[in-house]
């Protein structure tokens, strides 16, 4: 299963733009890139995805390196509720199906 | 509504005694997944099913037993429940395609004593 590697934690000042990276090295072709997110004491939820072209949507936003080896959350202003564990994953049919492995997350602190 | 549902929501139970989690979802998607969250760390995957009558082990499946008979059900057994399967157990579904995102229940807090 291809995996991802993410910083143990970050930390931003709240109105400003806040960037998430990802490793994914071993990304294959048809391999999509998810982000889901959980707030405390909450069950993740999805934030967004994309393949290949960078995606915007009411959340965040989501670049994509040329190679696809690494990806960016960029959060536009953070916000104290933007405080949360922030996962990476990658998604795609293998021999297993669906596996879909998280890893341990990025921790945003968000200081008012 | 719509949605996924887990139950129940918080469970103590006593170590060598049996435990199901409910899980329900209403969307009719083809996958589900049963995760377990210990204290700080990430999610890991317990056991997914691809659709009814279809599973498969994840990362951690020692310990827990799984069926799906109908789609919208997933039900999670401890036959057996040590203390180390305490921990927060979300259950998520998703649709059969790569770009199709996972929903999550809110989860069960299991304390086995």
């Amino acid at each position: 299963d291809a995996k991802t590697t993410q910083p143990n934690s970050m930390e931003s000042n709240e109105e400003e733009p806040v960037h998430l990276p990802c490793n994914h090295s071993t990304i294959s072709g048809t391999d999509y890139i998810h982000w889901y997110r959980q707030l405390p004491s909450q069950g993740p939820e999805y934030v967004i995805h994309g393949l290949t072209s960078n995606v915007n949507n009411r959340m965040a936003s989501l670049a994509i390196a040329e190679d696809r080896k690494s990806s960016t959350l960029i959060l536009h202003r953070a916000t104290l509720r933007d405080a949360a564990v922030y996962y990476c994953i990658l998604r795609a049919r293998n021999t297993g199906g669906f596996k879909t492995i998280f890893g341990a997350g990025t921790r945003l602190f968000v200081k008012a | 509504d719509a949605g996924i549902t887990q139950s129940p929501r918080y469970k103590i139970t006593e170590t060598g005694r049996q435990v199901t989690l409910m899980c329900h979802q209403t969307w009719s998607h083809s996958y589900m997944f049963w995760y377990r969250q210990d204290l700080g760390h990430g999610l890991r995957l317990i056991y997914y099913s691809a659709a009814a009558d279809i599973t498969d082990k994840g990362e951690v499946p020692d310990g827990y037993v799984v069926s799906r008979s109908k789609t919208e059900n997933f039900p999670l057994t401890l036959e057996s429940a040590t203390r180390s399967q305490t921990s927060v157990y979300f259950c998520a579904s998703s649709e059969i395609v790569s770009n199709s995102p996972l929903h999550f229940g809110n989860g069960t807090r299991l304390t086995v004593t």
